[in-house]
């Protein structure tokens, strides 16, 4: 699975939309892009995934560039309970157990 | 939230000691899985199950075991503990392997301290 990059820590003000961004340069064309996130002294919890189309849900939207290198997690309107640790991670749909390789992810902190 | 409950939450135990700790699923989900989490790495698979009594290596599976005798139970036993293995375990479930939707649930987490 491809390898992804994302910043360490990122800062949000209460009410404006957290932008939290992902490389995966190496991304081939039949691995798909994953978010999940985990809220302190909890386990993960799923949030979106795309292969190419732009996606978005309940709680999330997530914008994945033309190339697929990249893609953008977009919170639109964060809260306090958003402050979590994001995970991007990148993997095939190979039909055996979804074995999910996280990352050190981005520490998102909203803030009043 | 779906029914996945870890025992015990926390544990400290000797080094060279044996430590099972317990996975316990009420959603009849086919797929198990045991992580490890440690500051600086993130999460890592340690072993997964995809029915019962099958089980297959993750990627840091040195020093622990797995069984799955039943759907909804999944074993962790790290055979003789060392402090290396002093981390937060994760247990989580899926339903399916592979699909257009590709969602795991979580447990809360085992704290297990190798003194």
């Amino acid at each position: 699975d491809a390898k992804t990059t994302q910043p360490t820590s990122m800062d949000c003000a209460e009410g404006r939309a957290a932008n939290l961004p992902c490389n995966h340069s190496t991304i081939s064309g039949n691995e798909y892009v994953y978010w999940y996130r985990q809220i302190h002294s909890q386990g993960p919890q799923y949030i979106i995934h795309g292969l190419k189309n732009n996606e978005t849900n309940e709680m999330a939207s997530l914008i994945i560039t033309e190339d697929r290198k990249s893609s953008t997690l977009i919170l639109p309107h964060a809260t306090l309970r958003d402050t979590a640790v994001y995970y991007c991670i990148v993997r095939r749909h190979t039909g055996t157990a979804s074995k999910l390789t996280f990352g050190t992810g981005t520490r998102l902190q909203v803030t009043l | 939230d779906a029914g996945i409950t870890q025992s015990p939450r926390h544990k400290v135990t000797e080094t060279g000691t044996p430590v099972t700790l317990r996975c316990h699923q009420t959603e009849n989900h086919r797929y198990m899985y045991w992580y490890r989490q440690d500051p600086g790495h993130g999460l890592r698979l340690i072993h997964y199950s995809y029915g019962v009594k099958d089980t297959d290596k993750g990627e840091v599976s040195d020093g622990y075991s797995v069984s799955r005798s039943k759907t909804e139970d999944f074993l962790l036993t790290l055979e003789s503990a060392t402090s290396s293995q002093t981390s937060v375990y994760f247990c989580a479930i899926s339903e399916r392997p592979d699909a257009l939707y590709n969602e795991q649930f979580f447990g809360p987490g085992t704290r297990l301290t190798v003194l």
